[in-house]
Order: structure tokens, then sequence, then C-alpha cells
């Protein structure tokens, strides 16, 4: 099992400039949530699904919008991209809600918008 | 809303050492605590999850506690190794979610 993996490792963006990150999971979790890390915080939720076809918003959703058309799938879309979303951005997954159990985190996709 | 602290936000100890790592909350009204590791340029990795009826959870050298009545988590970590040196995060499950900054451990050999 792969776990869950990250797609791509590293972008640097252009102010305006826009882009997708991939989240994979193959352990058939119906729970994938959508993080980012900043410098001296904790994570913070952006956006979260609980199965397929399903997306609502966390705790800093602006600026970015979701998509789960495959339960194995998990994408994070950036339609103009600031400054402000540099940042470290995880994904993760869990069978149940995470506030149950534990979730299995990706690898990350390090951010930077210029 | 839930607010997690975790201090110190970096803690340096020679190989062997017992350590505790801290974690305090505002909000009791929790379903769980976890405790995660963070290598650098990783992802979260579970070490240990306490429910909310529980007091602690075990597993090899690393001890977890919870208080609920003080707001307050310790992870204790024996005879540490250099091999124990990241990033540890808390995190705290009730109507939400919550992270804590974490604290980052380095065991010098």
């Amino acid at each position: 099992n792969a776990g869950v993996t990250q797609t791509p490792k590293f972008r640097v963006l252009k102010t305006g400039q826009s882009m997708t990150l991939l989240c994979a999971q193959d352990m058939n979790h119906e729970y994938m949530y959508w993080y980012r890390q900043d410098p001296g915080m904790g994570l913070r939720l952006i956006h979260y699904s609980v199965g397929e076809g399903t997306t609502a918003k966390g705790e800093v959703p602006d600026g970015y919008n979701v998509s789960r058309l495959k339960k194995q799938n998990f994408l994070l879309g950036l339609e103009s991209a600031a400054p402000s979303q540099t940042s470290v951005y995880f994904c993760a997954s869990s069978y149940t809600d995470r506030l149950q159990e534990t979730q299995y985190f990706g690898p990350g996709t390090r951010l930077l918008v210029l | 809303k839930q607010e997690v602290t975790q201090i110190p936000a970096a803690l340096s100890v020679p190989e062997g050492e017992n350590l505790v790592l801290n974690c305090s909350f505002t909000d009791s009204a929790i379903y769980n605590l976890q405790w995660f590791r963070q290598d650098p340029g990783k992802g979260l990795t579970s070490l240990l999850l306490i429910q909310s009826s529980q007091r602690e959870q075990t597993s090899g050298r690393l001890n977890a506690s919870l208080d609920k009545s003080s707001g307050r988590s310790t992870l204790y970590i024996a005879a540490s190794q250099p091999g124990d040196s990241a990033t540890y995060l808390c995190a705290l499950g009730g109507n939400d979610m919550r992270f804590g900054a974490g604290t980052r451990l380095t065991v010098k050999p």
C-alpha cells in the first residue's frame, strides 16, 4: 500500500496563476482532508470530504476549491494564487470522522507564490 | 474556540534523557487527543490517541496522559534516542479538530 500520496511535492507559482494539487489514497477511506501548515501555527483545515461526490468547507476555505469525483482522489485547486497561500499543504484520510479516529497523512506539497 | 498551546517550541536534550512534552488546551469538551510526530519535510504520523474517557495511553517508550480538568496533556518519552528527533504535535478532537504548533525536539548523541 502506498498510503496517501500527494502530487506535486514542490511548486512555485506567480501571483494570479492557477494550479491543482492532487491527493490519492489506496486505503478505501471515506473521509479526506486538505490542511495547510504555516510556521508557528498548527495545521488548519481548508476543505474536507465525507465521501465521493461530497465536499465541505473547513476553517480557512477562502481562495480554494476542491473536488472528490473518485473515492480515492481529492483535488485542491487554487484559481488565482496569492502570496498569502504560500504554505505547505497536507492531505489526510481516515475511515471515519477524524474526530473519532486517527488520520493518515501524505508527505505534503510545498507551495511558494511569488 | 479551542486554543491549543505547546510549550516549549523547541527542546534539545542529550541522548538517554527522559523528557516530557506539554500540550495545553482551553476547552475540555473533547472527544479525544492525539499526539503526532512530524519529521522534516514529511507528513504527520500518529503516535498515540487518547479517548476522552481515558487517562493515558502507552506505546513502547512513549506514554501520553490526558487531564481534561486542567486542560493538559503530556507526552513522556523514556530513554530518548537521536532517532526521536522530530516535531511533536498534539491535536484535540472536539466540535472541530485543533492542532498545536508543535515542539521541535532534538536529541543529541
